[in-house]
């Protein structure tokens, strides 16, 4: 079965603490994304990848930083300098991600709190 | 700036009572229009994708149309499994997306 896996499901952070989420693709697909979700908004890019080794920022990468090591995998690090972490993370996948005309499909998501 | 707005932020419908779900867009050279489904909790489930202005798409109780400042999701005679949030999208020239923040569906029976 081809898609997009993410872990943990829930995860919580302490004060001070870096976290790590992960996101795995089966999809053979080039490009990878990551998304912030917080109640009444929409989708905000974090990260991009469209190749190996390479990575972009999106919108609001501040406090966030992530590596593109393998073609199947995109984790995402919320690092201590990330002031309001709590939301809902989402990690999808598309083709190429070079046209707006690709489908980008979503993994289950993980919801980071804080403690 | 890309820009997407939804309306309305959240909808109750009774069991059968049709309706429909605006997405306003200004997206720079606007490639694709995509239409997802999220369920609480869960990552948005892809639905459509429209790419010219005229077009649509239909999918059971659902009907995605496009015109060139706006996109409608028309829902026929809903059925409480149709509660969700659904989310619209536009891909611009330099492939990424840009979201609305959502109409919230609830049907109730």
């Amino acid at each position: 079965d081809g898609g997009i896996t993410q872990s943990p499901k829930y995860l919580f952070r302490k004060e001070g603490q870096n976290v790590t989420l992960s996101c795995e693709q089966n999809l053979n697909h080039d490009a990878m994304y990551w998304y912030r979700q917080d109640p009444g908004q929409g989708l905000r890019l974090i990260y991009y990848s469209q190749i190996v080794n390479d990575f972009q920022k999106g919108d609001i990468a501040e406090g966030y930083s992530v590596s593109r090591e393998k073609k199947e995998s995109f984790p995402l690090t919320v690092t201590s300098a990330q002031k309001n972490p709590t939301a809902f993370y989402l990690c999808a996948s598309s083709l190429t991600g070079t046209s707006g005309q690709e489908t980008q499909y979503f993994g289950p998501g993980t919801r980071l709190l804080v403690l | 700036e890309d820009q997407v707005t939804q309306s309305p932020e959240a909808l109750r419908l009774q069991e059968g009572e049709s309706s429909s779900l605006n997405c306003s867009y200004t997206v720079s050279g606007l490639r694709g229009l995509f239409w997802y489904r999220q369920d609480p909790g869960k990552g948005p489930e892809f639905l459509f994708t429209l790419y010219s202005a005229g077009e649509e798409k239909e999918k059971e109780r659902l009907k995605a149309t496009l015109t060139k400042k706006e996109s409608f999701l028309h829902i026929t005679a809903p059925k409480p499994e149709d509660s969700a949030t659904y989310l619209c999208a536009g891909g611009n020239s330099w492939g990424k997306l840009q979201f609305g923040a959502g109409t919230q569906v609830v049907v109730t029976p």
